[in-house]
Parts: C-alpha cells; structure tokens; sequence
C-alpha cells in the first residue's frame, strides 16, 4: 500500500481565512482524491486531482472554494478558502490502489477547526 | 433514501465476543465491496476488499457479500479491546466509492 502524509496535521483558523492542505505519496499515483469527514459522519468525496488536467468536483463542491492543485504525480494541495465555521471539519486525501482496483488508501487527515 | 446504509451504532462488546457489523445497499450497480477501520483522529485503513457474493476470510476477520439481498457483513472473531474504533462500509462502481457513515464499536476488556 502506498504510504500517505498530510501537512498540517491539525489547524486552527479564523473565519476568512484560507488554509492549504498538502498531501505526499511516496509512489506515483493517477488518481488523487480529497474528502471531507464532518463530526460524526461519513466521507464525502469534494474532488478528483488528475496530474495535467484540472480537478473534477462533485455536486455541492466548487473549484472558488476549493481550488486543488496537481503538479506531479506524488503530490497534491487543496486549500479551503474564505473559511467559515461550517468548514470546520477533517480532510483527507487518498490515492488507489496501484494493482487498479477501487479500493483506495487514505492519508492521516487534516483536522481543521474555524473560529 | 441513501445509497449505503449503516447503523452508527455505538457497539459495545465484550472481550472475545464475535462482532457483525452490516449494511445494506440501494444501486446493484456497485461491484466493489469494502471495510474500512478508521481510530480516532487517524485516516480510514483497508481492512477487507471483495467483488464476489460469498465470504472472504482474513485472520479474524470475514467479509460476507450477498449481492441478490443488497447486503454486506463484516465479522470479527475473538474481539479485541485493539478492535474499537469506527468500521466504515464502502462499495464502489467505476472508481467512485460510496461509504457508508461509519459504526462505532468499543470492545469492553
């Protein structure tokens, strides 16, 4: 399995602000993906991060709010911005599995609390 | 109606007893079954992965798949206290998983 880090671990922001979430594979990987987990509740998938072609994002997500970068194919960064409290939450990115099948594997999270 | 349901539980066990953990699913077109256990204030880790109906077996683990009931199971033999957490479902189609929200279970020593 591949092997995930995420910067920061946790942060504290203030209402406006933006943060940057950095996710490092230590293999190279297609497909990147960014989830976000709300206090006591499921992933839901915000985007999809392919390296050279901008992110696809799902309903209910945009690109204003959560612009993603792709560089390579071991790295990625989603940044939150203009943040308000409803976007206190953990993220998470992962990558697939590198045998093709679907079953990915998660980074640690970012938890990130706004003020 | 949601496409994967779970009961959030919580879950408490004793030591050794046997854990079932369920969901249930809506889309027939999800080919690909998966447990997750996810500690608290870490990522969710791969524990079990499947595509078939039947059973798939693991150290004390076992996955079982009945897709023509819609229905997946993650059991867990000889609990651990090591074992509390939260165990995510997840099913896939065409790279787009879909999890479910996730069962807490606390194994009482």
């Amino acid at each position: 399995s591949a092997v995930i880090s995420q910067k920061p671990s946790r942060d504290i922001c203030q209402r406006g602000t933006s943060l940057t979430i950095q996710c490092q594979v230590d293999s190279q990987v297609t497909m990147m993906f960014w989830y976000r987990q709300q206090p006591g509740q499921s992933l839901t998938l915000i985007a999809t991060a392919n390296q050279g072609s901008e992110a696809t994002y799902e309903s209910g997500f945009v690109i204003d709010k959560f612009p993603i970068s792709r560089p390579n194919l071991t790295f990625s960064t989603l940044t939150v911005s203009n943040m308000s409290p409803e976007d206190s939450s953990i993220y998470l990115c992962s990558v697939e599995h590198t045998r093709g099948g679907d079953e990915q594997f998660f980074g640690p999270g970012t938890r990130l609390t706004v003020l | 109606q949601k496409e994967v349901e779970q009961d959030p539980g919580p879950l408490s066990v004793p030591e050794g007893a046997i854990v079932s953990l369920n969901c249930t699913y809506s889309n027939s077109a999800f080919q690909y079954f998966m447990w997750y256990r996810q500690y608290s204030r870490k990522g969710p880790e791969l524990l079990m992965y499947t595509y078939s109906s039947g059973n798939k077996e693991d150290g004390r683990f076992t996955a079982q798949v009945d897709k023509s009931s819609k229905y997946i199971s993650l059991f867990i033999r000889d609990s651990q206290p090591s074992d509390s957490a939260t165990y995510l479902c997840a099913m896939s189609s065409a790279s787009k998983i879909i999890f479910g929200s996730g069962t807490r279970l606390s194994i009482r020593p």
